[in-house]
């Protein structure tokens, strides 16, 4: 079974240039997570979302991070612009419905110069 | 409040050597979920292990075994006859019954598995 997929696996932007970050979570999972992990620190958790509705959303900066999951499988997160201390790696994780193990994929490394 | 403490920040074994990776926990709820996930270079966070706060049973795993004290609110882990492979940072986390996917991080343990 394949895990969570996510692209790209590394990216180096200018401040104030806007990025993407795309995931594909386990299928059948109807539950996607974004985190955010800072260097030497857990991973935090930005948003969740059960099927194409975000639940909590209470730790995205909404002034410049922005989330979809449109159709409920696919998930996109976007920084617009992004700032240095943006500079992290971006997980993705999903679990089924109301269960409480969740799977990670690769990560997306973001460096902003 | 809750709170993940992992207090080894890094350690350093040789290979064949037994080393166990501690954590300490803090919540209000008598139900919660503990959890180590490993990190290698690749970045992953692979899942290793689950418990339930009302199962204290120890689990082994191959060389992995886990200790669940609820007493010491600690929940350890130990990996017997360590592999270079082995070499990743490892993570505990909480989630609680009423906020399940919420999970509340440790910093980890840089584990490093010389040859």
């Amino acid at each position: 079974e394949a895990g969570v997929v996510q692209s790209p696996r590394y990216k180096i932007i200018e401040k104030k240039q806007p990025v993407a970050f795309w995931c594909n979570p386990i299928s059948g999972h109807n539950t996607l997570y974004w985190y955010r992990q800072n260097l030497g620190q857990g991973p935090e958790l930005l948003i969740r979302y059960e099927n194409e509705e975000a639940v909590d959303d209470s730790q995205l900066p909404k002034d410049r991070f922005s989330a979809e999951r449109l159709k409920g499988v696919d998930s996109t997160l976007k920084i617009q612009p992004a700032e240095l201390g943006d500079s992290a790696v971006y997980l993705c994780a999903s679990s089924l419905q109301y269960q409480e193990t969740q799977y990670f994929g690769p990560g997306t490394r973001l460096l902003v110069l | 409040a809750q709170k993940v403490t992992q207090a080894q920040t890094e350690i350093s074994v040789v290979e064949k050597e037994d080393v166990t990776l501690d954590c300490v926990y803090e919540t209000r709820d008598t139900t919660y979920y503990l959890f180590w996930y490993k990190q290698p270079p690749s970045g992953e966070l692979v899942f290793l292990i689950r418990r339930n706060s009302f199962d204290e049973q120890n689990e082994i795993s191959g060389r992995y075994s886990w200790n669940f004290q609820k007493s010491t609110s600690s929940f350890n882990f130990t990996i017997t006859a360590s592999q270079v492979v082995d070499s990743a940072v490892y993570f505990c986390a909480l989630s609680e019954k009423r906020r399940t996917y919420k999970y509340i991080f440790g910093t980890g343990t840089r584990l490093k598995v010389l040859a």
